[in-house]
């Protein structure tokens, strides 16, 4: 069965601190992976999107890398800003079938 | 663009009656799809849309679900009966090709509960 695990499931740092985000999945055959960010009472708002041949894409201070052998994607947040406080959420992708996995998600909160 | 928009916004109702949700997708995009996310569950796919065509449902829990979508700019989810375990986010969300090759733009969600 496809998962999506995602890690730490909360985090709490201080404004501008550095943090990262891990997802591990077993997704296959794979497609893409894509991490959402959501606000409380808000949808997912789309992050990056990666493909098998890219490891690393950045928009702003998120960065997402991924590693195609291993399975692993992390998203790294630089100078964290109190606006970055919100859930994000990993989603993988199969080639085939196009279903996708979602990750339970990280809840991040950035305190002042 | 006003997004992708859904409404109501809110819905409170008890529990064995019709609920019906709407949806109106990001104009020229042809996928539509239809999330269920609770604090037990997460993000929940139920079924998604290709030119106007359901390609994917099995993510519909059972048969008290269903989901049309009748032209490119609207979509209805409907719960019949609905119960208690059905409380939870509905998000409709559209892109503009293959579900996992595109970016899916999401709306506001209908915050559904059911007494």
């Amino acid at each position: 069965k496809n998962q999506v695990e995602q890690s730490p499931q909360s985090l709490i740092i201080l404004e501008g601190k550095n943090c990262t985000l891990q997802c591990n999945y077993t997704v296959s055959p794979f497609s893409n992976l894509r991490w959402y960010k959501q606000d409380t009472g808000r949808g997912p708002v789309s992050l990056t999107i990666m493909t098998f041949s890219e490891n690393t894409k950045s928009n702003g201070r998120y960065t997402a890398t991924l590693d195609a052998d291993t399975k692993q994607s992390s998203l790294h947040i630089t100078a964290s800003q109190l606006s970055d406080s919100a859930s994000y959420i990993c989603v993988v992708s199969e080639r085939r079938a196009g279903k996708s996995t979602f990750g339970d998600g990280t809840t991040l909160t950035v305190k002042p | 663009d006003a997004g992708v928009i859904q409404s109501p916004r809110h819905e409170v109702t008890e529990m064995g009656q019709e609920v019906t949700l709407r949806c109106k997708p990001i104009s020229g995009h042809n996928s539509l799809f239809w999330y269920r996310q609770t604090m037990m569950r997460g993000l929940e796919l139920l079924i998604y849309f290709n030119n106007n065509v359901p390609i994917d449902d099995s993510g519909m829990p059972e048969d008290r679900f269903s989901a049309k979508m009748p032209n490119a700019s609207f979509s209805t989810l409907k719960i019949q009966p609905s119960e208690p375990r059905d409380s939870a986010v509905y998000f409709c969300a559209s892109s503009l090709g293959q579900p996992s090759s595109y970016e899916q733009y999401f709306g506001p969600g209908t915050r559904l509960t059911v007494t």
